[in-house]
């Protein structure tokens, strides 16, 4: 158990519509990152939030966005869903030290485009 | 886009065996770390090694970083049908924040 909490654990979206993934960071961490597996990849960095700011995103349109709150929870919202974005997408927390940083990662949402 | 690839992707061995992963990575980095996967779900951290060590051991874990080469390797001793799981190497390039860069990954199938 790494402490890091994501919600829902499965959705099924249409064409178009759009969808908000939650996540709970461990205790104590101040940054979160989200990543999107798709089946049979290594995971692909999307963005990461610390204290509330973007700090830093990966190759994703701007459809894709997040939040992160003042507990340190984060929202991954993805606009305009495509096929594509099916995927299992991950959250992970960790305490900004600056090198070295150990992440935790949650269990995942598995998204089914259809 | 992927860092780098893992070699092989799959593997199967008897319990008791050891198992060997290799990982090449593209760019210089800060360092190189391993993660494990269980049926698609979340990644739990292995082990971490630093670009300017050689070798690192965690119990039956061992992990070696050739930067000339930009390649690592990861050894399971003693393999056990618990270890069955994706393992995925990650790296931290130089001037890339804490973002993870991941290979392609290495299926372990341990059998009994």
């Amino acid at each position: 158990e790494t402490g890091v909490t994501q919600s829902p654990t499965h959705l099924i979206k249409t064409r178009g519509q759009q969808v908000t993934l939650r996540c709970s960071s461990q205790s104590g961490h101040n940054t979160v990152s989200w990543y999107q597996q798709a089946l049979g990849q290594g995971p692909q960095f999307i963005f990461q939030y610390y204290r509330e700011e973007e700090n830093g995103r990966g190759n994703f349109p701007p459809r894709f966005s997040g939040l992160q709150f003042p507990n340190y929870s984060s929202e991954l919202n993805v606009n305009a869903l495509e096929l594509d974005d099916s995927a299992l997408y991950l959250c992970a927390s960790s305490q900004r030290t600056g090198r070295d940083e150990k992440l935790f990662f949650g269990s995942g949402t598995q998204l089914s485009v259809l | 886009s992927q860092q780098g690839e893992e070699d092989p992707q799959a593997l199967s061995i008897q319990e008791g065996e050891n198992a060997t992963m290799n990982c090449s990575y593209k760019t210089s980095i800060n360092n190189l770390q391993w993660y494990r996967q269980n049926s698609g779900r979340g990644l739990v951290h292995l082990i971490l090694i630093r670009s300017n060590e050689r070798e690192k051991h965690s119990g039956r874990l061992r992990v070696t970083l050739d930067t000339s080469k930009k390649s690592s390797s990861l050894l399971i001793t003693a393999s056990r049908a618990a270890d069955t799981a994706s393992y995925f190497c990650a790296t931290v390039m130089t001037g890339g924040g804490n973002k993870l860069t991941f290979g392609t990954g290495t299926q372990l199938k341990v059998e009994l």
